[in-house]
C-alpha cells in the first residue's frame, strides 16, 4: 500500500525557517517525482514545487523560489522541503504528493496520484 | 505562468443532477498534462481525472473528462451524496505547474 506521512510542521516566526519531511513507503521512490503542495486555511490548493526522480532537477513556484528548496533521499526513501525566511502567507498545511509517472504514448504523465494528510506550517509573531 | 480559471466558483445542486465543471487556461495546455482532483473536507486532494479524459483508478463512471487547448470540462452524468466536495483541475506540464481556484459543489 502506497503510503506518504509529512512530518515538521510548526509554528515558526516570521523570518525563521523550518524543515518538513515527507516518508514514503509501499512503492519504488525512486522511480517517482514527488511534489509539495499547500493549502492556506480556507482556500484553495497551490503547487509549491516538483523533484524529478533522481533529485538533480526541481522545479518551484515563483512565491517560494529562493526560499524554498525541496531534496530527496533515495536511500532513505524521504521527500523534504526546506522553508528560509518564511512569511505569514506561507502559513497553510503542507501536502507531499507522488508523481503517477503514467506512459501515455510518448509521453510520461505525472498528475498528483497519491496525497500525505499533510502537516500544518503557522508562520506568525 | 499559466492561469487557470474555474467557473462557476459555487454550485448548488440535488442528487441525481448532472454538472459539467469548467476550467479555462490562460495559454494552452496539452491534453497531456491535464488533471481534475476532488477534495473534500479535511481530507487530501483525490486524482479523478489525467490527460484531459482518462479516469484515475478506482473512479466511478459517472466522471468524465473533456476539453483541450484552453477549455477543459469534467462532467459528474449522476450527482452521488458523497460527489459534493470542492474540485480543482492542474496543469502539470512545463513549470510552474497550477492549479485553479476550485470549484465547490454545495447540496
Amino acid at each position: 500500500e502506497v503510503q506518504l506521512v509529512e512530518s515538521g510542521g510548526d509554528l515558526v516566526r516570521p523570518g525563521g525557517s523550518l524543515r518538513l519531511s515527507c516518508a514514503a513507503s509501499g512503492f519504488t521512490f525512486s522511480r517517482h517525482w514527488m511534489y509539495w503542495v499547500r493549502q492556506a486555511p480556507g482556500k484553495g490548493l497551490v503547487w509549491v514545487s516538483r523533484i524529478y526522480s533522481d533529485g538533480t532537477t526541481t522545479e518551484y513556484a515563483d512565491s517560494v523560489k529562493g526560499r524554498f528548496t525541496t531534496s530527496r533521499d533515495n536511500v532513505k526513501d524521504m521527500l523534504y522541503l526546506e522553508l528560509n525566511s518564511l512569511r505569514a502567507e506561507d502559513t497553510a498545511v503542507y501536502f507531499c504528493g507522488r508523481a503517477a509517472m503514467i506512459t501515455v504514448g510518448s509521453v510520461i504523465a505525472t498528475p498528483i496520484d497519491y496525497w500525505g494528510p499533510g502537516t500544518m506550517v503557522t508562520v506568525s509573531s | 505562468e499559466i492561469v487557470l480559471t474555474q467557473s462557476p466558483g459555487t454550485l448548488s445542486l440535488s442528487p441525481g443532477e448532472r454538472v459539467t465543471l469548467s476550467c479555462r487556461a490562460s495559454q494552452f495546455v496539452s491534453n497531456s498534462y491535464f488533471a481534475w482532483y476532488q477534495q473534500k473536507a479535511g481530507q487530501a486532494p483525490r486524482l479523478l481525472i489525467y490527460g484531459a479524459s482518462t479516469r484515475a483508478t478506482g473512479v466511478p463512471e459517472r466522471f468524465s473528462g473533456g476539453g483541450s487547448g484552453t477549455d477543459f470540462t469534467l462532467t459528474i452524468s449522476r450527482l452521488e451524496p458523497e460527489d459534493f466536495a470542492v474540485y480543482y483541475c492542474q496543469q502539470y506540464g512545463s513549470p510552474p505547474n497550477s492549479f485553479g481556484q476550485g470549484t465547490k459543489l454545495e447540496i
